[in-house]
């Protein structure tokens, strides 16, 4: 069955740059949507943004301005980088493969990773 | 920015019956989705489109919606279901996709 499995460093330094990979395995990146989501510890899930397969994004409004997603199909891996970091980043950050709706126009996640703690802090 | 609200907690006993709700402006036109959270784990979806259950969800799960709240209702409650449970939704042009801020079920 497909899995997602998150990885990267646990540890970044304020107003550096945040950086995780997702690696499918299981089955293709192809033909799916993935997204990053994140939950601050003790806090509820706010999504970041998602990529298809061809390298189409969209994010999250309010982080967009940091947020870059990108894909590499020949790995079956995806990535995030979210820069200038502060101590408000600080979560578990999950990657999740999205189901579309074409009408009326939405998704929604049914296929998780475990998640990985990222805590800023010099 | 669109939101979604939920109670933060709704308590049951054993065996009855339990309604969370979600609360949402596009919900009239937008589905809402709900995911269940145990301690330290990833969320699992639960209910999608308003009331489709995916497969190996126990049949006790199911939802609903009308107007701007959609319910997920948990009938004959086990102990196995305390965890928080989120519902989430798109804004109505279906631009991003945001949370409710989670309702802590207590089985009693």
């Amino acid at each position: 069955q497909v899995q997602l499995q998150e990885s990267g460093p646990g540890l970044v330094k304020p107003s550096e740059t945040l950086s995780l990979t997702c690696t499918v395995s299981g089955g293709s990146i192809s033909s799916y949507y993935w997204s990053w989501i994140r939950q601050p510890p003790g806090k509820g899930l706010e999504w970041i943004g998602y990529i298809y397969y061809s390298g189409s994004t969209n994010y999250n409004p309010s982080l967009k301005s940091r947020v870059t997603i990108s894909v590499d199909t020949s790995k079956n891996q995806f990535s995030l980088k979210l820069s200038s970091v502060t101590a408000a980043d600080t979560a578990v950050y999950y990657c999740a493969r999205d189901r579309m709706v074409v009408t009326p126009g939405s998704w929604y996640f049914d296929l998780w990773g475990r998640g990985t703690l990222v805590t800023v802090s010099s | 920015s669109y939101e979604l609200t939920q109670p933060p907690s709704v308590s049951v006993s054993p065996g009855q019956t339990a309604r969370i709700t979600c609360s949402g402006d596009a919900l009239p036109k937008q589905y809402a989705y709900w995911y269940q959270q145990k301690p330290g784990q990833a969320p699992v979806l639960v209910i999608y489109k308003d009331s489709e259950r995916p497969s190996g969800i126990p049949e006790r799960f199911s939802g609903s919606s009308s107007g701007t709240t959609g319910t997920l209702t948990i009938s004959g409650v086990q102990a196995e279901d305390e965890a928080d449970y989120y519902c989430q939704s798109a804004d109505s042009s279906g631009t991003y996709v945001v949370f409710g801020g989670g309702t802590k079920l207590t089985v009693l």
